[in-house]
């Protein structure tokens, strides 16, 4: 069974850092692209990030780039997500998502698993 | 961006009702690509259909999905308890991917 488990969630000031990571198993993890979508208190889905299975070609959403990083380590069969410069509105439930985007992610896919998020919280 | 706009933002229906869900897009979604998700309070998102009308492994028949252009529905032929939820459609046309924001089907 495919399973994705997020961690590194937690209360952080803003302008500071935070690394989450997401453990992956049940599938070939160097084969898929995966995700980060993250989930305010009381709203909707949003995506924040992907990356390609080999690491090629990372994007993102205009509200987090240039201070959040997506990375992998296939040998590992982890997902990371740095965020630096965090703010109020970042505050929300991570989760890493099993992608299906093909191309490098020039053709975006939809998400077949999810984890159960990490909850980060930005607050003084 | 493609705007993802749901409707209506709460349906409050009865066991065994129908259950009728509109995704409509600020611009046409290609090839079909799009999909809906199931959320239940607590848990995380579960992905239903792709490719419009296309159910996910282990989804039941009752979920079916239909549309094209910028018109999508996901119809719930006869509501289960565990059905009580909220849905979410999303696009895969073009980036950045983006989704819609939610319908809440509650218990009437």
């Amino acid at each position: 069974d495919v399973q994705l488990l997020e961690s590194g969630g937690g209360l952080v000031q803003p302008g500071r850092s935070l690394r989450l990571s997401c453990a992956a198993s049940g599938f070939t993890f160097s084969s898929y692209a995966m995700s980060w979508v993250r989930q305010a208190p009381g709203k909707g889905l949003e995506w924040v990030s992907a990356i390609s299975g080999n690491g090629a070609g990372p994007n993102y959403a205009d509200s987090v780039k240039g201070r959040f990083t997506i990375s992998r380590d296939n040998s590992k069969n982890t997902l990371f997500l740095q965020m630096n410069s965090l703010r109020a509105e970042d505050t929300a439930i991570y989760y890493c998502a099993k992608d299906l985007s093909r191309e490098q992610l020039v053709r975006p896919g939809f998400f077949d698993y999810w984890g159960q998020g990490t909850v980060v919280t930005v607050s003084s | 961006e493609i705007v993802l706009t749901q409707s209506p933002g709460t349906l409050s229906l009865s066991p065994g009702e129908r259950a009728t869900l509109s995704c409509r897009a600020s611009q046409s979604v290609s090839s079909n690509y799009l999909a809906w998700y199931q959320q239940i309070p607590g848990q995380a998102p579960r992905l239903l259909i792709y490719g419009v009308s296309t159910r996910a492994t282990g989804i039941p028949d009752r979920f079916s999905g239909s549309g094209s252009g910028t018109d999508f529905t996901l119809t719930i032929s006869r509501l289960e308890p565990e059905d009580f939820a909220v849905y979410y459609c999303q696009q895969y046309s073009r980036s950045p991917r983006t989704f819609g924001q939610g319908t809440k089907v509650e218990i009437k």
